[in-house]
C-alpha cells in the first residue's frame, strides 16, 4: 500500500521550455502532497505544499509563478517548471499524505520515485 | 521553524556491526519522527518512524529511540548488511503543520 507514482523519470529539454510532472498517489486518497527538489549530495528541500481544491503555499524564496502547482483531485497533483532554464535542473520528488486516520495526526508521507530535469 | 541536525554525516561500518544516527530538533511541540533510507537516485523510502508518546520502537534490526526532554532522537540499525548502505535522513513534524523538516542526512557505508 501507500504507492506514489511520479512522472516522468526524466526530462531533457531546451531552456525556455516548460515542463510538467505528475504526481499521483494510487492507492490512497491525499489531501496533501509535497513538491521537493534535491541537490546532489543533499537533503530534500521542501517549495511548497499542495493542498487538494485550494492555492499550494510555497516556502520562503520559491517563486509561485516559475513553478506552478494545481491539486484538482484527492489523487493527483502537478508541477510546472515554466520556462525552464538550466539553473533550473534539479532531482525534483513530490510525496504524499494518507487523508489520515481520525485522532492521529501527522500521517507518513511517501515519496515518487522523482523526476531528474536537466536543462540545455 | 524547526530546526533539525543530524551527525554524522558519513558513517563507515564493517559488515555486523551496530550503525548508530543521531538527530536533535529544536522544536519541543514536534511529535511525529519519521526515518527515511534513500538508494542513490531512488525515492527515500520511510523505514521507521516513532510519535512523542512513545520512547522506543523496534522492526527487526531497526530500532528508534525518542528523548523528548533533550529533544533527540536516534535510529539504530542491528547486524548491518552492505544492501543497509544508502543515506539516511531524519525528520520532525510538529501537530498541526502537515510539513517534515529534513536533517542533512548520513551516507551509511557497509563494508562486506
Amino acid at each position: 500500500g501507500a504507492v506514489v507514482s511520479q512522472h516522468p523519470s526524466r526530462v531533457i529539454c531546451k531552456s525556455g521550455t516548460s515542463v510538467k510532472i505528475e504526481c499521483r498517489s494510487l492507492d490512497f486518497q491525499a489531501t496533501t502532497m509535497f513538491w521537493y527538489r534535491q541537490f546532489p549530495k543533499q537533503s530534500l528541500m521542501l517549495m511548497a505544499t499542495s493542498n487538494e481544491g485550494s492555492k499550494a503555499t510555497y516556502e520562503q524564496g520559491v517563486e509561485k509563478d516559475k513553478f506552478l502547482i494545481n491539486h484538482a483531485s484527492l489523487t493527483l497533483s502537478t508541477l510546472t517548471v515554466t520556462s525552464a532554464h538550466p539553473e533550473d535542473s534539479s532531482f525534483y520528488i513530490c510525496s504524499a499524505r494518507d487523508y489520515g486516520v481520525p485522532g492521529i495526526s501527522n500521517q507518513p508521507q511517501h515519496f515518487g520515485d522523482g523526476t531528474r530535469l536537466s536543462i540545455l | 521553524g524547526e530546526n533539525v541536525e543530524q551527525h554524522p554525516s558519513t558513517l563507515s561500518v564493517q559488515e555486523g556491526d551496530s550503525a548508530v544516527i543521531k538527530c536533535t530538533y529544536s522544536d519541543s511541540a514536534s511529535n511525529y519522527f519519521p526515518w527515511y533510507k534513500q538508494e542513490l537516485g531512488k525515492r527515500p523510502q520511510l523505514i521507521i518512524d516513532i510519535r512523542s508518546n512513545v520512547g522506543e520502537k523496534k522492526d527487526q534490526r531497526i530500532a528508534v529511540t525518542l528523548n523528548k526532554t533533550a529533544k533527540h532522537f536516534s535510529l539504530h540499525i542491528t547486524e548491518t548488511q552492505p544492501e543497509d548502505s544508502a543515506v539516511y535522513f531524519c525528520a520532525a513534524s510538529s501537530p498541526g503543520y502537515s510539513t517534515l523538516t529534513f536533517g542533512k542526512g548520513t551516507m551509511l557505508l557497509v563494508s562486506p
